[in-house]
């Protein structure tokens, strides 16, 4: 059964860092990896989708990498500002269904 | 504009009165799913339609029915809700020719007394 974990669940950056979000997943039969951030008691808002046979997408000051066969990806923000506070959440897709993690949640410090 | 509406917005009721939750897309997605999360549970799929008179199971479906009888709509009906099923709901939708890139809707806040 696919499990996806990130790691920290929290993160708190002064402004202007660099930094790096982890997502890892335990079955790499995957069909695309999905980045997505939300406000509090807000909806979804997708960032980066990487489909399985891409290494990487770019968006502005985000980043994000797909290593299957580690089962790893990362989001990386650059330049990190206030208003880059949100959780960040990634999800695999399988066959049919989708896994969510339980999400890192940023505060970036004036 | 392309998205995804989910009705009502906020809702609250008693254990046992059956409610309807609405998801509408104007994207004519053929795949449209339901997630709840709950605090330190992360989204869990309730249930996924792949199209049309097609669904199933996700991982927490005890409790729930859906129905698909029209591409763009997929209702999440409660029969009896339980106060275990208070939580934040949310529809998706995404479709193969667009990558099977996710579309939430606004969520539903859903508290059963």
């Amino acid at each position: 059964k696919q499990e996806v974990t990130q790691i920290p669940a929290a993160l708190s950056v002064p402004e202007g860092e660099n930094l790096v979000l982890n997502c890892s997943f335990t079955d790499s039969a995957i069909y695309n990896l999905q980045w997505f951030r939300q406000d509090p008691g807000k909806g979804l808002t997708s960032l980066l989708l990487i489909q399985s046979s891409q290494r990487e997408q770019t968006s502005g000051r985000l980043n994000a990498s797909l290593d299957k066969s580690s089962g790893r990806s990362t989001l990386y923000i650059a330049a990190s500002q206030p208003g880059d506070s949100a959780t960040y959440l990634c999800a695999v897709k399988g066959t049919y269904k989708y896994i969510f993690g339980t999400g890192t949640r940023l505060k970036v410090l004036a | 504009e392309a998205q995804v509406t989910q009705n009502p917005r906020y809702l609250i009721t008693v254990t046992g009165k059956k409610l309807t939750v609405t998801c509408s897309q104007n994207m004519n997605h053929e795949y449209m799913s339901w997630y709840r999360q709950d605090p330190g549970l992360g989204l869990r799929q309730i249930y996924y339609s792949m199209n049309v008179e097609v669904t199933d199971k996700g991982d927490v479906p005890e409790g729930y029915k859906v129905s698909r009888k029209e591409k763009r709509n997929f209702p999440l009906i409660l029969e009896s809700p339980s106060p275990n099923q208070t939580s934040l709901y949310f529809c998706a939708s995404s479709d193969e020719d667009r990558d099977d890139e996710q579309f939430f809707g606004p969520g539903t806040r859903l508290t059963v007394l």
